[in-house]
């Protein structure tokens, strides 16, 4: 069974850093992974999309890099904004039905 | 519509009542999950439709979950009996063809089982 880990748990950072967001999954024949941002009290919003043939997506100021072999993940958010302020989940597709798999998510805080 | 939508957004149920939660899907959509989210953890799977067929219910936590899907589109999750372990929010992701794609997420509903 496919288990996925999300570190650090939570995050609270000054404005302007560069921040780093680790995902790391226990089966590594995964088909794709997807990360999300998650506002409170709201659903998930697709923020990038890997899939299993690629290393790294980028969109903005997010790069998200796939490290299939190791069963990891990176989310790198460039120059934080406090409107970053949100959980960030990571879900890999794989199994049969490439049914997606989330973490528990990584509660990012940007302070002016 | 231009997203997944469901209704209702938020619902308070007394214990042991049945609860209806209803996801429109983006139109041509064919593949369909309910997660489950509780409070500070991340959605846990329930169950993935792929048109009108329930390929996979391993994640229904009892046999008081039950969905359908009967016409390939809008699909009802099912609770009866409800406990209070029931409350968390409720969410519906759509892709065009299978876990595979992008999905895309409702706002989910906020179940309260008081």
């Amino acid at each position: 069974k496919q288990e996925v880990t999300q570190i650090p748990a939570a995050l609270s950072v000054p404005e302007g850093e560069n921040l780093v967001l680790n995902c790391s999954f226990t089966d590594s024949a995964i088909y794709n992974l997807q990360w999300f941002r998650q506002d409170p009290g709201k659903g998930l919003t697709s923020l990038l999309l890997i899939q299993s043939s690629q290393r790294e997506q980028t969109s903005g100021r997010l790069n998200a890099s796939l490290d299939k072999s190791s069963g990891r993940s990176t989310l790198y958010i460039a120059a934080s904004q406090p409107g970053d302020s949100a959980t960030y989940l990571c879900a890999v597709a794989s199994g049969g039905s490439y049914i997606p798999t989330f973490g528990r998510g990584t509660s990012l805080i940007v302070h002016p | 519509g231009a997203g997944v939508s469901q209704s209702p957004r938020y619902k308070v149920a007394k214990r042991g009542q049945d609860v209806a939660l209803r996801c429109d899907p983006i139109s041509g959509h064919v593949s369909l999950f309910w997660y489950q989210q509780a409070l500070g953890q991340g959605p846990e799977f329930l169950t993935y439709f792929q048109n009108e067929a329930q390929l996979d219910k391993s994640g229904l936590p009892s046999d008081r979950f039950f969905a359908e899907r009967p016409e390939g589109s809008v699909s009802t999750l099912k609770i009866q009996r409800t406990q209070q372990e029931d409350s968390a929010v409720y969410l519906c992701t759509t892709a065009l063809a299978g876990g595979g794609n992008e999905q895309f997420f409702g706002p989910g509903t906020r179940l309260t089982v008081l």
